[in-house]
């Protein structure tokens, strides 16, 4: 199994542009997970979702969108990029059974708003 | 909402010198609680997690952790570290009144171990 992958590593965009990290997981995990990481800080929560066609936010939504048309995907969209928007983003699934079992994390994409 | 609470931000150490990282959480009902590692450039990892049971857990790489409910934390220990130990150390709270059991996570412990 590849786990949790994430695509890109690196991006650079300029302000107001958008796009779209994606993330895959192959286990059949029905939760999957978007957090961010800034300096210093610890991961925030921007959105998760517990099965295909459900999704709903964490702590820090605003700017972004997610879709979860698969169990497997788990896209996240920046429409209008702003420098706030810098940071380090990691995706994670989490198996069905029980609330004990662990999150996998991808290896996360690395954003700079210029 | 949960906040989780890591003290020490960076953490010097020489090798075969004992470790402990403190974290607290704000929550009194019933947690999970996990200590991720992070080395650099890689992603985060889990060391160990407690769910219920026997408050003390050991983990990969002779890392341990304590629960202890009424003072509401979960510190991360070892005996003697080792240069490769260097990495973030994150403690998380699974609190589970969230409807998919949401982590919240510590601002993270840098550990830098010297040979």
């Amino acid at each position: 199994n590849a786990g949790v992958t994430q695509t890109p590593k690196f991006r650079i965009l300029k302000i107001g542009q958008s796009m779209t990290l994606q993330c895959t997981q192959d286990m059949n995990h029905n939760y999957m997970y978007w957090y961010r990481q800034d300096p210093g800080m610890g991961l925030k929560l921007i959105y998760y979702s517990v099965g295909a066609g459900i999704t709903d936010k964490g702590e820090v939504p605003n700017g972004y969108n997610v879709s979860r048309s698969t169990t497997e995907d788990f896209p996240l969209r920046l429409e209008l990029a702003a420098p706030s928007q810098t940071s380090v983003y990691f995706c994670a699934s989490r198996g069905l059974a029980g609330a004990e079992n662990e999150q996998f994390f991808g290896p996360g994409t690395r954003l700079t708003v210029l | 909402a949960q906040s989780v609470s890591q003290h020490n931000h960076h953490v010097i150490l020489s090798e075969a010198a004992s470790l402990e990282l403190g974290c607290n959480y704000s929550y009194g009902g019933t947690v999970n609680l996990f200590w991720y590692v992070q080395y650099p450039g890689q992603h985060l990892q889990l060391l160990l997690k407690y769910f219920s049971g026997d408050p003390l857990v050991k983990g990969i790489k002779g890392f341990e952790a304590e629960f202890i409910k009424s003072k509401f934390s979960f510190n991360l220990r070892k005996p003697s570290v080792q240069w490769s130990d260097t990495a973030e150390y994150f403690c998380a709270v699974n609190d589970l009144r969230t409807g998919a059991n949401n982590l919240f996570f510590g601002t993270g412990t840098r550990l830098t171990v010297i040979p």
